[in-house]
């Protein structure tokens, strides 16, 4: 099946200092999932993208769905502690996350 | 949101035995389960997909005769890892998506077992 490739793997940043992780895919997606998953916790259902060129935003947190449709990003802004954790993408349907970002923050 | 129940949340289990994992849908029919396996601070590994009545599909690399699936009611989807070993001792989480739920592409996961085969 289709695999999703994702940057960077380890992200650690100051409080208040924003964050971005990158998804990408060699395919063209029917849609992209983000989920996060805090430590010792299940992974929980952020935004679906459908669109080509999709942004959505969460207070905080803005996600972003490329044109052509194979790459998606997801930004946070001003980062805090409580944004800790590991961010996936799942790509279309299939359910297969890619490798997450792990994000921890310092205070 | 839809709830999705697994149980145990965690298992000590002798080398040689097996292991059976539970994941209920709590409000909600699901047709289609998919089981994860995660390593420490590593991805969800799609293991299987679980489908009601019929057998499961599973990715390439994963021993269907040792873990076995059956998803025997729409509620219901069980994982059994037989004759486990060491090696087996990993965090196995299992999801549902909620077809006629206001947000139908969301999956929600079971809160995980975590295996420790000694």
């Amino acid at each position: 099946g289709q695999q999703v490739m994702q940057i960077p793997q380890y992200q650690h940043v100051q409080e208040g200092e924003d964050f971005t992780t990158y998804c990408n895919s060699s395919t063209t997606l029917s849609n992209i999932q983000w989920y996060k998953q805090r430590p010792g916790g299940h992974p929980v259902f952020l935004i679906q993208l459908v669109k080509s060129g999709e942004v959505k935003k969460q207070k905080r947190l803005t996600f972003q769905f490329g044109e052509a449709k194979k790459n998606s990003s997801l930004h946070i802004t001003a980062t805090q502690t409580t944004d800790v954790g590991t961010y996936f993408c799942a790509g279309s349907y299939d359910m297969r996350f890619g490798a997450g970002t792990r994000l921890t923050v310092k205070p | 949101g839809a709830v999705v129940s697994q149980h145990p949340s965690w298992v000590i289990c002798k080398s040689g035995t097996s292991v059976k994992i539970e994941c209920r849908s709590l409000d909600f029919q699901a047709t289609t389960m998919f089981w994860y396996r995660q390593f420490p601070k590593q991805s969800l590994m799609l293991m299987a997909t679980s489908n009601e009545g019929s057998k499961a599909t599973y990715e390439q690399g994963v021993e269907k005769d040792k873990f076995l699936i059956n998803h025997a009611s729409l509620t219901l989807s069980t994982l059994t890892v037989t004759s486990a070993h060491p090696e087996d001792s990993s965090f196995y989480i299992c999801s549902a998506r909620d077809p006629d739920g206001q947000a139908p592409a969301e999956a929600f996961f079971g809160q995980g077992t975590r295996l420790t085969v000694v």
